[in-house]
């Protein structure tokens, strides 16, 4: 979806760098979220946010911190990246209507060495 | 808890009907999303349920049981392109969204 853009696509780094993942939206949604995807675990949510002063964790948020600093914008940092944050990492947006679905940006493949 | 179960894979002939299976057991309901996605990509919105009974979009179509707490997407007509994964997503009472692990299919002709 061209109106949710992740930066940069693909990465590769070294353990113990920090890293930043950025996410930003033409849609207009209040709503953004931050999710890795793994083989066989399906999409888990590592934080969200429903307004520019609003943050809040997932499921899985240790290691990870997150930056709304607009409401087109979501950024996620690695502090200290290690292996097993290894994963294809997803940024989604949506509206507040209980029936309003998801838009998932592109997707960035992050590898730690 | 939440919990969300989806078949790992499964395969289908191209022209065939396919149905893939949802059970979630999550903390409140506000609806279910089905999500399909091919290989490297983003997932992108098929279709939604909240009340029971079946909603038809086209060749898909999508069921929800909220007693049973399940759902199934219903594909009908296959084509090859629709090899994807198909994932299971229920909002719940938080407005967040829990996936299931994502049924992979197969079309072969």
């Amino acid at each position: 979806d061209a109106d949710v853009t992740q930066t940069p696509r693909n990465r590769i780094t070294k353990t113990g760098k920090r890293i930043m993942l950025e996410c930003s939206q033409t849609k207009g949604h209040d709503r953004m979220y931050w999710y890795r995807q793994d083989p066989g675990l399906g999409l888990r949510l590592i934080y969200y946010s429903f307004d520019v002063k609003d943050i809040n964790k997932g499921e899985i948020s240790d290691g990870y911190s997150v930056s709304r600093q607009a409401q087109a914008k979501f950024s996620l940092s690695l502090e200290s990246a290690i292996p097993n944050q290894t994963a294809l990492y997803f940024c989604a947006t949506s509206d507040s209507g209980h029936n309003q679905p998801q838009h998932f940006g592109d997707g960035t493949r992050l590898s730690i060495l | 808890g939440q919990n969300i179960d989806q078949p790992t894979e499964m395969t289908a002939t191209e022209g065939a009907i396919v149905q893939i299976n949802c059970t979630y057991q999550t903390s409140g309901f506000n609806g279910l999303f089905w999500y399909q996605q091919h290989a490297g990509e983003a997932p992108t919105f098929l279709s939604y349920n909240v009340l029971d009974g079946l909603e038809e979009k086209g060749r898909f179509s999508s069921f929800l049981s909220r007693s049973k707490g399940y759902s199934y997407l219903l594909l009908k007509e296959l084509q090859m392109k629709d090899s994807a994964s198909y994932l299971c997503a229920v909002r719940e009472e938080g407005q967040n969204f829990v996936f299931g692990p994502g049924t992979r299919l197969s079309v072969l002709p």
